[in-house]
């Protein structure tokens, strides 16, 4: 089993939408975890920190649950620039991290 | 504030030829550093994580390796490609506290012919 697994997707949703995308993960012991937005062809971009048990930063909510070791995102009010790929990470104890292959999002006019 | 530079942002090199990537920080002291390689549709496979000079260690066996001959400066090297190694390269920092998010380069890909 991967330390980090997300749907592939493709999520395809409407303009408006609100989408969430969930990211499971292994080894309970990780205390930290982000969620990274990649455009194609570009370098992966932080998105959001997720510490403890959740946060919101706009339209974007990430929660963390510890107990069936999964966090997920949502994003509310789906704009057509939100149309990426985007990265569950979790620590892996000291300075490195794990990325999840990623979950694809299109958003539609 | 805090800037990662990483070049070049293309290269087509021929299989068997050498190769070096070089990456630096600017705006901070004492980083981590990474190197990431991104097959196509594929997700980040990290190669090499530094955290300080001269110490680097290896993720996964391959042909590549990596030095760190100054704080700031990464660089990712291989005497010989293959053409396996063609992929999207990533460098990244982060600061020298445990848990903190990696910051990432604008990327070089490289092609192998």
């Amino acid at each position: 089993r991967k330390e980090v697994e997300q749907d592939p997707g493709p999520f395809n949703v409407p303009e408006g939408a609100t989408v969430a995308f969930n990211c499971t993960y292994s080894n309970s012991a990780s205390q930290s975890f982000f969620w990274y937005r990649q455009d194609c062809r570009k370098e992966p971009k932080l998105l959001m920190s997720v510490y403890s048990s959740g946060n919101e930063d706009g339209r974007f909510t990430a929660q963390l649950n510890r107990a069936s070791q999964y966090i997920s995102l949502l994003i509310r009010d789906s704009k057509l620039s939100d149309s990426a790929t985007y990265l569950c990470v979790k620590g892996a104890g000291g300075f490195k991290t794990i990325f999840g292959a990623g979950t694809r999002l299109f958003v539609k006019a | 504030s805090q800037t990662i530079h990483q070049w070049p942002a293309t290269l087509v090199q021929p299989v068997g030829s050498p190769l070096s990537l070089e990456c630096t920080v600017e705006g901070t002291s004492n980083p981590n550093l990474y190197w990431y390689r991104q097959a196509a549709g594929r997700g980040l496979q990290l190669l090499f994580y530094s955290v300080g000079i001269g110490q680097i260690s290896s993720e996964v066996p391959q042909n590549l390796s990596a030095s760190r001959p100054q704080d700031r400066q990464f660089i990712l090297s291989s005497k010989k490609l293959l053409l396996s190694d063609s992929g999207f390269y990533l460098c990244a920092w982060s600061t020298g506290l445990s848990n903190q998010p990696q910051h990432f380069g604008d990327g070089t890909r490289l092609s192998i012919l």
